[in-house]
């Protein structure tokens, strides 16, 4: 089945800087890829979600990217701000006999510091 | 306001005492599914559902069981806790479920078995 790992675990940065995070896949066959964020004492979020017949996508300060290739793609976080302090979590759906499961990442707890 | 209902938020227990977490959405959507998180192990699936009466295992199905008599509900059912079930839960519901349809997750339930 479908193993994504996904580094750092933890990421601490000052307001204003850049985050960047990063997953890896196994499944070649995967086609969607999104990305969760989750606040304090509250479910995933969906961000932002990448198809696999697109390279990169933007919305405002976030962005993602997608290597095929490589098997890899990384959300981009410009300007953070303390709001933007949470759990991201990345995903990867397989297609084929494996409709219906969406495989997490371990997640990254990112720290912005005012 | 479209959302996923959890209940309870918190519970406590004994090692072999059933319980059930309810789930319900008011989004008509056909695909509903329960994670664990757990730390550095990100969001695993346990069970998920395609529509009403079609179930599947997810990747940690052992030790539970799941229902899905009507479109809005899906319960998660403990038979026998047992303590490695100390977890936080998430049901989370989509419109499909072909890995593709953003994911709305629940608040999440923490279940303590002692």
């Amino acid at each position: 089945g479908e193993n994504v790992e996904q580094h750092p675990s933890t990421l601490s940065v000052q307001e204003g800087d850049s985050a960047v995070i990063k997953c890896t896949y196994s499944d070649s066959a995967s086609n969607y890829f999104p990305w969760y964020k989750q606040e304090l004492g509250k479910g995933p979020q969906l961000i932002i979600d990448i198809r696999s017949n697109v390279g990169e996508k933007k919305d405002q300060r976030i962005a993602v990217t997608l290597n095929k290739t490589a098997k890899h793609f990384s959300l981009h976080i410009t300007e953070t701000q303390p709001e933007d302090s949470a759990v991201y979590f990345c995903a990867a759906s397989a297609g084929g006999t494996s409709y219906g499961k969406l495989t997490f990442g371990q997640g990254t707890i990112l720290t912005v510091h005012p | 306001e479209a959302q996923v209902t959890q209940n309870p938020r918190y519970l406590i227990t004994v090692t072999g005492k059933k319980l059930t977490v309810t789930c319900s959405q008011n989004m008509n959507h056909e695909y509903m599914s329960w994670y664990r998180q757990d730390p550095g192990l990100g969001l695993r699936q346990i069970y998920y559902s395609m529509n009403v009466e079609v179930t599947d295992k997810g990747d940690v199905p052992e030790g539970y069981k799941v229902s899905r008599k009507e479109k809005r509900n899906f319960p998660l059912i403990l038979e026998s806790p047992s303590p490695n079930q100390t977890s936080l839960y998430f049901c989370a519901s989509s419109l499909s479920g072909f890995g593709n349809s953003p994911l709305h997750f629940g608040n999440g339930t923490r279940l303590t078995v002692t």
